[in-house]
């Protein structure tokens, strides 16, 4: 199975910051990588699928990079709804795996 | 607009049988694989099954693979997930989710479900 790592595990950031969260493969996946922002109680919500493409309605403070096995999902300007946990998930191979989480909180 | 709604959780004793529903509407679910998502308390998701658009092929995760079956009727737009022998580690909240392109098995999940509880316990 691939597996996926995400770091850092949390992190506290300002609004209008920048954020990166990352996100590694243990092998090859292209671009079969999709991001999901989570927030409590509540289901995943996709925000960029092929590692880069912006699902429809999202702003473009969202944005996606990367290919093979190093990722990264970019926030721009953070605003205070962007709290919550993001995940990764590979879809080059079954099982689809997911990242471990970032939980994102809002100084 | 899509929407996908999960019924059917509960809870079973360990051993036990239960079937899982999710009834969808808004999109062409001839034209979607689906798939089966899990989550455990205060955990990470675990992906758990997909079912092609057609229905004639299915991939699991290992973790339930031999217990679970994953099934659709097109003809009333609804998925299915079958848990059998269920354990105590099988106690999570399951989505159900769509694809996010028709025809693909590997574009993401694009629309989720509220998810239904399911617990195992004795």
């Amino acid at each position: 199975d691939i597996q996926m790592t995400q770091s850092p595990s949390s992190l506290s950031a300002s609004v209008g910051d920048r954020v990166t969260i990352t996100c590694r493969a243990s092998q090859d996946i292209r671009t079969y990588l999709s991001w999901y922002q989570q927030k409590p109680g509540k289901a995943p919500k996709l925000l960029i699928y092929s590692a880069s493409g912006l699902q429809s309605g999202l702003p473009s403070r969202f944005s996606g990079f990367g290919s093979g096995t190093d990722f990264t999902l970019t926030i721009n300007s953070l605003q205070p709804d962007d709290f919550g946990t993001y995940y990764c998930q590979q879809s080059a191979s079954f099982p689809h795996t997911f990242g471990q989480g970032t939980k994102l909180e809002i100084k | 607009q899509v929407q996908l709604v999960e019924s059917g959780g509960g809870v079973v004793q360990p051993g036990r049988s239960l079937r899982l529903s999710c009834a969808a509407s808004g999109f062409t679910f001839t034209r979607y694989a689906m798939h089966w998502v899990r989550q455990t308390a205060g955990k990470g998701l675990e992906w758990v099954a997909v079912i092609s658009h057609d229905g004639r092929s299915d991939n699991y995760a290992d973790s339930v693979k031999g217990r679970f079956s994953i099934s659709r009727d097109n003809s009333k737009t609804t998925l299915f997930l079958d848990l059998h022998n269920l354990r105590a580690e099988d106690t999570a909240v399951y989505y159900c989710a769509r694809e996010q392109i028709s025809y693909s098995r590997s574009s993401g999940l694009g629309y989720w479900g509220q998810g239904t509880l399911v617990t195992v316990s004795s």
